[in-house]
């Protein structure tokens, strides 16, 4: 079946502007989570959704950035203002209770 | 905090030869310790995980093992082939799937 499904895969923005990032989970998969990679290092938590509500936003940065997932499937994750050093690659991983995540292939960032 | 410790950074074996992966962490109420392998361009793929009730698990070519007294766990690949290349991660965390504390990474060169 189908793996988890990020689009863009690239995106490059100006300083400042706001961007939007999709991600189309497995079918079936009701936990849904958003991590970010810097070049040469692990992911980094940002979010976390259990059906349509954020369980657990505690790695969200600061208040540019917003996710949702409206319908319990799609998430989109929203950066606004961007900066220079939001730039990197943006994961997004499904999974179905407390079993193992399965990881999209992310969309790379890139803030001018 | 919980901090998992990677090494080495960069592991280079031979075609068939075994590479073992190495990956320390702080907190000792940390019980679910997956390894994730990142190609290229790809999301990380979870290759095997760990719960900290069992020392050792193996799939095939990989083995992971674990000790809670030193705080310690390792990634085993035996019979290594080119399609191993790639970056591999260990994680930790405490009672989570998703709150995982990840390593810095291993850049594992397999040569010809």
């Amino acid at each position: 079946g189908a793996g988890v499904s990020q689009t863009p895969s690239n995106k490059v923005t100006e300083k400042g502007k706001y961007v939007e990032l999709r991600c189309d989970p497995i079918s079936g998969h009701t936990a849904l989570y958003w991590y970010r990679q810097s070049l040469g290092q692990g992911p980094e938590f940002l979010i976390y959704f259990q059906g349509t509500g954020a369980a657990d936003d505690s790695g969200l940065p600061n208040d540019r950035f917003f996710a949702v997932r409206p319908e319990g499937s799609v998430s989109t994750l929203k950066i606004q203002r961007t900066e220079r050093g939001d730039s990197a690659v943006y994961l997004c991983a499904s999974s179905l209770p407390n079993s193992p995540l399965h990881f999209g292939n992310g969309t790379r960032l890139t803030v001018t | 905090g919980e901090n998992v410790e990677q090494h080495p950074s960069t592991l280079s074996v031979q075609e068939g030869d075994s590479a073992v992966i190495k990956c320390t962490y702080s907190d000792s109420a940390s019980n679910y310790f997956p390894w994730y392998k990142q190609e290229l361009g790809k999301g990380p793929q979870l290759i095997i995980d760990i719960r900290s009730n069992v020392g050792e698990k193996k799939d095939q070519r990989i083995a992971v093992t674990l000790n809670k007294t030193a705080k310690h766990f390792s990634l085993h690949i035996t019979e290594t082939q080119p399609e191993d290349s790639a970056v591999y991660f260990c994680a930790a965390s405490r009672d989570s799937n998703y709150q995982l504390i990840w390593g810095a990474g291993t850049k594992l060169i397999i040569k010809p």
